[in-house]
């Protein structure tokens, strides 16, 4: 069983849409928590990150933390074409510990 | 402000072949990685460094090695290249988020390699 896990999509939605991505993981110990996104053929870039539990907002984006279920999310509202791209979940166990990428899910918002 | 550059681009090597990737960053970052990806795999760390004269190994070093010349340029080399190395190789370098506990990694535009 792999430590993270994503479904890679390729997942398809109308401009407008509020997106869901989501992440399990197994190991209990991850209290870091990062989504990274990337564009077709570039780098990946941190869009937002998290600290154990809860909630966290930033404009358009919302991630959320469920560590009972070892469950994470990113939520998109008012999903645009320039959302488009591959979403990355990460994590680590401490400040200091290696980064644990999931393999990402593959997003396409249709005008 | 050029963040991490990698060079080269594109490359495609012959079985047993050897070359050298270069990463080379202008942030002052101490930290810097290699990362491979592979569909379906996600990012899989090769090698990294903490600070300037220090490497270690990540979770896939296997086939290669690396040498971090300065806090400015950490270079991964492939001695005999094999089929299974074909991927798309990411160098990144990090700095902390003050008070969060988290490091944002800046990634350069990636290296695709084939090995036939």
């Amino acid at each position: 069983q792999k430590e993270v896990e994503q479904d890679p999509g390729p997942l398809s939605v109308p401009e407008g849409a509020i997106v869901s991505l989501n992440c399990t993981y197994s190991n209990s110990a991850f209290q870091y928590f990062m989504w990274y996104r990337q564009y077709s053929r570039k780098g990946p870039e941190l869009l937002m990150y998290t600290y154990s539990s809860g909630n966290k907002e930033d404009g358009r984006f919302t991630a959320q933390v469920d560590k009972s279920s070892k469950y994470i999310s990113l939520f998109i509202r008012d999903s645009q074409p320039s959302d488009s791209a591959t979403y990355l979940c990460a994590m680590r166990k401490t400040s200091y510990d290696k980064v644990i990428f999931g393999p990402g899910t593959s997003l396409s918002v249709i005008p | 402000n050029a963040g991490v550059t990698q060079t080269p681009k594109f490359q495609v090597l012959k079985t047993g072949q050897s070359m050298t990737l270069q990463c080379a960053q202008d942030m002052n970052h101490n930290s810097m990685y290699w990362y491979r990806q592979d569909p379906g795999m996600g990012l899989r760390l090769i090698y990294y460094s903490a600070s300037e004269g220090t490497t270690d190994k990540g979770e896939v070093p296997n086939g290669y090695n690396v040498s971090r010349l300065n806090k400015r340029e950490f270079s991964l080399r492939l001695e005999s290249a094999a089929p299974s190395q074909t991927s798309v190789y990411f160098c990144a370098s990090s700095k902390s988020i003050p008070g969060t506990g988290i490091d944002t990694q800046y990634f350069g535009p990636g290296t695709r390699l084939t090995v036939l």
